[in-house]
C-alpha cells in the first residue's frame, strides 16, 4: 500500500453545510491531488499541491478550497455543500517520476 | 473538456482473449499513463510511457504511443476474469506534474 488514507470514507450531509475531507500520507511525497469521480466524466482534478502551503486550481475548483499546512495532510473543504458536489472524492500522492498513488475514496452525498 | 478519451467505453471478452483499449488526447504531453480501477476501489497505476518512447511492456501489458496521432493503446494479453475493471489513460502536460484523466473503458472478462 502507498500509505495514503482518506477520511471520512462515507459522509451524508445537507445542502449548505460545510464539509472537510482529509487526506493523510506517510510517504513524505511533495505532490498531492484531489479528484472527483462522476459517471460519464471519469476523474476530474479539483485542486493540487506541490508543497506545504503551495496549492493550485484544477479543472473543477469552483466551490472547493484546499489547505496544506503539513507535508502529510491535504484537506479539501466544501464551504457550503450543494447537491452537485455529491460524488466520490479521491486523493492521490505523486511520485517524483510522475506516477500517482490513490486513496480508497470518500463517498459524499449532499441531500 | 477531457484531455483523454478512451475507446471503446465498454468491452466484453472471454477469458484467454486479448483486450485492446485506445486513448486519444488533444495536447502535447510529457508522458501518458494507464490506470486500473476495480469496482469501489481507488485507481492503481499500471504503466507509464514517456513522450519519446513508442512501446512499453509490463508482464501481460503492452502500451504503444503515437505522438503524431496523439493516441495510445493498451493491450492486455491472455485476459483473466481478475482483469475485469475500468481502465483509464491519463496525460501529464506542462511542468506542473498534474495528470488529466480520460473517461475510462469498462472491461468485463467472462470466465
Amino acid at each position: 500500500d502507498a500509505g495514503i488514507t482518506q477520511s471520512p470514507r462515507h459522509k451524508v450531509t445537507e445542502t449548505g453545510t460545510p464539509v472537510t475531507l482529509r487526506c493523510h500520507q506517510t510517504e513524505n511525497h511533495r505532490y498531492m491531488y484531489w479528484y472527483r469521480q462522476d459517471p460519464g466524466h471519469g476523474l476530474r482534478l479539483i485542486h493540487y499541491s506541490y508543497g506545504v502551503k503551495d496549492t493550485d486550481k484544477g479543472e473543477v475548483s469552483d466551490g472547493y478550497s484546499v489547505s496544506r499546512s503539513k507535508t502529510e495532510d491535504f484537506l479539501l473543504t466544501l464551504e457550503s455543500a450543494t447537491s452537485s458536489q455529491t460524488s466520490v472524492y479521491f486523493c492521490a500522492i505523486g511520485t517524483i517520476t510522475g506516477e500517482l498513488f490513490f486513496g480508497e475514496g470518500s463517498r459524499l452525498t449532499v441531500l | 473538456s477531457q484531455q483523454g478519451e478512451e475507446d471503446p467505453q465498454a468491452l466484453s471478452i472471454q477469458e484467454g482473449e486479448n483486450a485492446t483499449m485506445n486513448c486519444s488526447y488533444k495536447t502535447s504531453i510529457n508522458n501518458l499513463q494507464w490506470y486500473r480501477q476495480n469496482s469501489g476501489r481507488g485507481l492503481v497505476h499500471l504503466i507509464l510511457i514517456r513522450s519519446n518512447e513508442r512501446e512499453k511492456h509490463s508482464g501481460r501489458l503492452r502500451v504503444t504511443l503515437d505522438t503524431s496521432k496523439k493516441s495510445s493503446s493498451l493491450l492486455i494479453t491472455a485476459s483473466r476474469a481478475a482483469d475485469t475493471a475500468s481502465y483509464f489513460c491519463a496525460t501529464d502536460v506542462g511542468a506542473t506534474n498534474k495528470l488529466i484523466f480520460g473517461t475510462g473503458t469498462l472491461l468485463a472478462v467472462q470466465p
